[in-house]
């Protein structure tokens, strides 16, 4: 248990459709992290938040786009659902200041149909 | 683009034998993380090593990283059942990417009793 949850733990959407997914950090995490991993591949990372702001891209397009609340609870919203877009989708929470320590969730699985 | 080639991608060997598995890069990271990841879970943090040359020992695995901080290796003696799982390395490059993961596509490790 890390003590990091996500919701929902899977969904199933079809191409076009918008999709929010949502973590719950450890409490007193102030930098929350999201990957996405494929079947079969390492997780590759989409972006990281730190006090509610966006801290660090990697190279996912614009569709991608997340939120960091006051609580350190994050969501991360992908727009126009595309085939490729399935796949696990994990968050990350640390405390930045205290730790190299990332703590992950168990995931939602995302399948586009 | 910073890349981390782990090998092999596929591992299955007989309780009590021993294993390696690689992660190989033409970039320098500050730090290597060592993740295990379960079915339906979250990767999950093993060990992080931080200085070139280091070992780390965690009762059977024992962890190497590089001189050059661009290579690690993972061993483990007398593999059992219970090592079954995904192994995943991930370089941390430092500075401004800090804390943002570069993973290898990892190694799927059965042990067979």
């Amino acid at each position: 248990e890390t003590g990091v949850t996500q919701s929902p733990t899977h969904l199933i959407k079809t191409r076009g459709q918008q999709v929010t997914l949502r973590c719950s950090s450890q409490s007193g995490h102030n930098t929350v992290s999201w990957y996405q991993q494929a079947l079969g591949q390492g997780p590759q990372f989409i972006f990281q938040y730190y006090r509610e702001e966006e801290n660090g891209r990697g190279n996912f397009p614009p569709r991608f786009s997340g939120l960091q609340f006051p609580n350190y609870s994050s969501e991360l919203n992908v727009n126009a659902l595309e085939l490729d877009d399935s796949a696990l989708y994990l968050c990350a929470s640390r405390d930045i200041t205290h730790t190299d320590t990332q703590y992950f969730g168990p995931g939602t699985r995302l399948t586009v149909l | 683009t910073q890349l981390l080639e782990q090998s092999p991608q596929f591992l299955s060997i007989q309780e009590g034998e021993n294993l390696t598995v690689y992660c190989n890069s033409s970039s320098v990271f500050s730090s290597l993380q060592w993740y295990r990841q379960e079915p339906g879970e979250g990767p999950v943090l093993l060990v992080t090593v931080v200085t070139g040359g280091e070992v780390k020992k965690l009762k059977r695995l024992t962890f190497q990283f590089g001189d050059a901080r661009k290579d690690s290796s993972l061993h483990i003696t007398a593999a059992q059942p219970g090592d079954t799982g995904l192994y995943l390395c991930a370089g941390d490059a430092g500075g401004t990417s800090y804390g943002k993961l570069t993973f290898g596509q990892g190694t799927i490790l059965t042990v067979h009793p």
